[in-house]
């Protein structure tokens, strides 16, 4: 267990359609990281949040977004859904802004049909 | 797209044998880590090397760096079956800060 929280574990949703997937990070981890792993694209960056402040984007898609509480959880919006959004989705988190070692959670399933 | 790449694509060995699985990258890097994944669950860090490091061990694990060819490898020891997974490398740093680029992933099997 990475100490790194996702919910939900399993979403299915239609095309079209709207979703936010949380994370709790590690506790005393101010950094969250995003990541999407499909068949074909494997495991792409989307962002980086560091203690509430957006810090590096990725391949990430206009119609998603994400921000990070004050509390240090993170949310994902996923909007306008297409099926090809279908993907594991990863959050991670570590100590601090740099590149230390991440902690990845156990991942959110999303099917869009 | 992504940085590293991992050779080879897919691995099987008995076990007791070794495993070696080999990335390259193509930026500069603060350090390398080595990642696995069981069957589309969450990833599990493995071992990070920095740049300025060569070799590094943890238990039966080997990681080296060569930052003149960009490359490094993974070692595995003794395998187990419980070994079985996908093993990704991951590089970090450059002007990426925190970011990690995977590399497509080894799909290790080792027989019992």
């Amino acid at each position: 267990d990475s100490g790194v929280t996702q919910t939900p574990k399993h979403l299915i949703t239609a095309t079209g359609q709207r979703v936010t997937l949380r994370c709790s990070p590690r506790s005393g981890d101010l950094s969250v990281y995003w990541y999407q792993q499909s068949l074909d694209q494997g495991l792409q960056f989307l962002i980086h949040y560091y203690n509430g402040e957006e810090r590096a984007k990725g391949n990430i898609l206009e119609r998603f977004s994400a921000q990070q509480f004050p509390d240090l959880h993170s949310e994902l919006n996923l909007s306008s859904l297409e099926l090809g959004d279908s993907a594991l989705y990863f959050c991670a988190s570590s100590v601090d802004r740099n590149t230390d070692t991440q902690y990845f959670g156990p991942g959110t399933r999303l099917t869009v049909l | 797209s992504q940085q590293g790449e991992e050779d080879p694509q897919a691995l099987s060995i008995q076990e007791g044998e070794n495993a070696t699985m080999n990335c390259s990258y193509k930026t500069s890097i603060n350090n390398l880590q080595w990642y696995r994944q069981n069957s589309g669950r969450g990833l599990v860090h493995l071992i990070l090397i920095r740049s300025n490091e060569r070799e590094k061990h943890s238990g039966r694990l080997r990681v080296t760096l060569d930052t003149s060819k960009k490359s490094s490898s993974l070692l595995i020891t003794a395998s187990r079956a419980a070994d079985t997974a996908s093993y990704f490398c991951a590089a970090a740093g450059g002007t990426s800060y925190g970011k990690l680029t995977f590399g497509q992933g080894t799909i290790l099997t080792v027989h019992p």
